[in-house]
């Protein structure tokens, strides 16, 4: 079946831009999560959603970050004003329900600012 | 918070010889335990898990035995080729947290024909 995809798959744009990136879960998979991988942080945990709930946003780097996600299926990572550290894999992951479950990723969204 | 200490690489083998990559981990709680690896310019693939103590997760030729008392989860496979090329990583599910997954840096390996 199909997994996770996200879109768009590279995306550069100009300091201070605001930009969105999308992820489709795998069907039927109730929990979706982001993460970041960078060369200085390596993968970390950014958010986490159950159906469209985000039970866990401690992972948010600022406020400039936002997430959500509409009828339990697509979730959006928004980030506002962006700068240049944000540059970084974006990963999205599903899994079936959130408890010990195995994740599933995405190819990632890989993103720099300019 | 969980956490994972990963053998650092880059590890570079000749084609046929044995690979070990050491992975050990700080949680709370009972965490399932899983590698994910990633091949270049693609992303995070799973490659096996366990989730109880004495658990073997393997695939591909790779194993990984869920060990408890050590809190470790190694990496092995006995045969090494040039396309198991790829990074690495090792995290714990569960644990403080039994929806975060907590990885490793990840290792390098690169397998030389």
């Amino acid at each position: 079946g199909a997994g996770v995809s996200q879109s768009p798959s590279n995306k550069v744009t100009e300091k201070g831009k605001d930009v969105e990136l999308r992820c489709d879960p795998i069907s039927g998979h109730t929990a979706l999560y982001w993460y970041r991988q960078s060369l200085g942080q390596g993968l970390e945990f950014l958010i986490y959603f159950q159906g469209n709930s985000a039970p866990d946003k401690s992972g948010l780097p600022s406020d400039r970050f936002s997430a959500e996600r509409t009828g339990g299926s697509v979730s959006t990572l928004t980030i506002q004003r962006t700068q240049q550290e944000d540059s970084a894999v974006y990963l999205c992951a599903s899994s079936l329900g959130p408890i010990q479950e195995t994740q599933y990723f995405g190819p990632g969204t890989r993103l720099l600012v300019l | 918070g969980d956490s994972v200490t990963q053998m650092e690489g880059p590890v570079t083998l000749s084609e046929e010889a044995f690979l070990t990559i050491n992975c050990t981990y700080t949680a709370t709680g009972y965490p399932s335990l899983f590698w994910y690896v990633q091949y270049p310019g693609e992303g995070l693939q799973l490659l096996l898990k366990a989730t109880k103590a004495d658990d073997k997760g393997s695939n591909k030729g790779f194993e990984a035995t869920y060990r408890k008392e050590t809190t470790s989860f190694h990496l092995e496979k006995g045969s090494v080729q040039v396309s198991d090329s790829a990074v690495y990583f090792c995290a714990p599910l569960g644990g403080g947290s039994n929806y975060k997954l907590t990885f490793g840096k990840g290792t390098l390996l690169t397998v030389n024909p």
